[in-house]
């Protein structure tokens, strides 16, 4: 079964420092890479997403990274702020379908 | 423009009981999507539709049906609810293209006895 591994399964980080968030796929084609952040009690909103023929995609203090050989992508987060506490998901698109495969998520907490 | 809409938020069934779960989206999006969220194991796909008039099953489908009623609306129904089936169900729709991404639903928790 595809699979996508997201790590850590949590994480505290103080306010200013950089959140570093990873997920690794396997052995699958895939074409497209969101990523998601949830708050409590709502619906995963899209953060920033990017496709594999590019390295690197910035947006503001959110910036993912890409490693189309070693199958690992990896969400940044700079200057962290008690506002991006939430859980973060990592997904994946299978190339040719509207099929996405998630990570476990990671839940991050920012302490002020 | 509402995005995407779920009704009800909150539902308690006891087992065996039926229900539907009601999903309807304004982006004029072809694609949508029923997950079910559940502690530590993410999002996972229950059923989905590419387009009108299509559905697929996804990775968790048993137990499940779905309708895609029309461009908008797309239902999932619980024919014989069980306690495993207590979780959170989101519904996505997404448009077309290399850069349609999904936008979720608020949510429905449901909780099976």
């Amino acid at each position: 079964q595809q699979q996508v591994k997201q790590s850590p399964q949590s994480l505290i980080v103080q306010k200013g420092g950089i959140s570093i968030i990873n997920c690794a796929y396997e052995n699958t084609a895939f074409d497209y890479f969101p990523w998601y952040q949830q708050f409590p009690g709502k619906g995963p909103a899209l953060l920033i997403a990017i496709r594999p023929d590019v390295s690197e995609k910035k947006e503001g203090r959110f910036t993912i990274s890409f490693n189309k050989s070693a199958k690992q992508f990896s969400l940044h987060i700079m200057d962290s702020q008690p506002g991006d506490s939430a859980t973060y998901f990592c997904a994946a698109r299978a190339s040719g379908t509207y099929k996405y495969i998630f990570g476990t998520g990671t839940r991050l907490k920012v302490l002020a | 423009n509402a995005g995407v809409t779920q009704t009800p938020k909150f539902q308690v069934l006891k087992t065996g009981q039926s229900m539907t779960l009601q999903c309807a989206q304004d982006m004029n999006h072809n694609s949508m999507y029923w997950y079910r969220q559940d502690p530590g194991m993410g999002l996972r796909l229950i059923y989905y539709s590419a387009s009108e008039g299509t559905t697929d099953k996804g990775e968790v489908p048993n137990g499940y049906n779905v309708s895609r009623l029309n461009k908008r609306e797309f239902s999932l129904r619980l024919e014989s609810a069980a306690p495993s089936q207590t979780s959170v169900y989101f519904c996505a729709s997404s448009g077309q293209g290399p850069a349609g991404s999904q936008y979720f639903g608020p949510g429905t928790r449901l909780t099976v006895l």
